[in-house]
């Protein structure tokens, strides 16, 4: 079964360029989730849909980053203009539901902003 | 506010020893209790989870042990192996949060 597919796996960048994450949940799942992964701060939920709305973004660290998904099966999260601090992994997990249902991860976007 | 704790940060077992992270949380409304593991490379996968209403859960060679008063719960790995050398978060839900992570490495 295909999992989460997230693309690209790396984006190396240079400050103040536009960046676009993509992800491609698991089929019937119902649940999005964005994460951010870094040593310091561990794994962070950056925005959460839920039937292909947004739900929960309070994890969004600024006006720079906004997420979408258009449709059951794709999702983007956008960063613009993108910082050195941006430089993280990004996850996409995708679930049937929120509550106590496993959230399966893709394999991430290892961004680097120069 | 960190909501899970996690502990150790890392954590070194000889081959065949028994692994034991521990976690503790603050919100009491929290329900469920997921342990992932992480491989290098890797996003984080569902390894075992339980809920406050048991205090053990066992599936093969890891175990949950959780204390609702103490509002803490913890993975036990017995017989570590090293394909057991992974990244393990705890995390508790809902809305899912995660602690920071126990990087185990098991040596031969």
């Amino acid at each position: 079964d295909a999992g989460v597919i997230q693309s690209p796996r790396h984006e190396v960048t240079e400050m103040g360029q536009e960046v676009t994450l993509r992800c491609k949940p698991i089929s019937g799942h119902n649940s999005l989730f964005w994460y951010r992964q870094t040593m310091m701060r561990g794994l962070e939920l950056l925005i959460y849909f839920n039937n292909n709305v947004p739900i929960d973004d309070s994890g969004m660290p600024e006006d720079r980053f906004s997420a979408k998904m258009p449709n059951a099966s794709f999702s983007t999260l956008k960063i613009q203009p993108s910082e050195p601090r941006d430089s993280a992994v990004y996850f996409c997990a995708s679930s049937f539901d929120r509550e106590d249902q496993p959230q399966h991860f893709g394999d991430g976007t290892r961004l680097s902003i120069l | 506010q960190q909501q899970v704790k996690q502990s150790p940060q890392s954590l070194i077992v000889q081959k065949g020893g028994i692994s034991i992270i521990n976690c503790a949380y603050e919100n009491t409304a929290f329900d469920y209790f997921p342990w992932y593991q992480q491989f290098p490379g890797k996003g984080p996968a569902l390894l075992i989870a339980i809920r406050p209403d048991v205090s053990e859960k066992k599936e093969g060679r890891f175990t949950i042990s959780f204390n609702k008063s103490a509002k803490q719960f913890s993975l036990h790995i017995m017989d570590s192996q090293p394909g057991d050398s992974a990244t393990y978060f705890c995390a508790a839900s809902t809305p899912l949060v995660f602690g920071k992570g126990t990087r185990l490495s098991v040596i031969a």
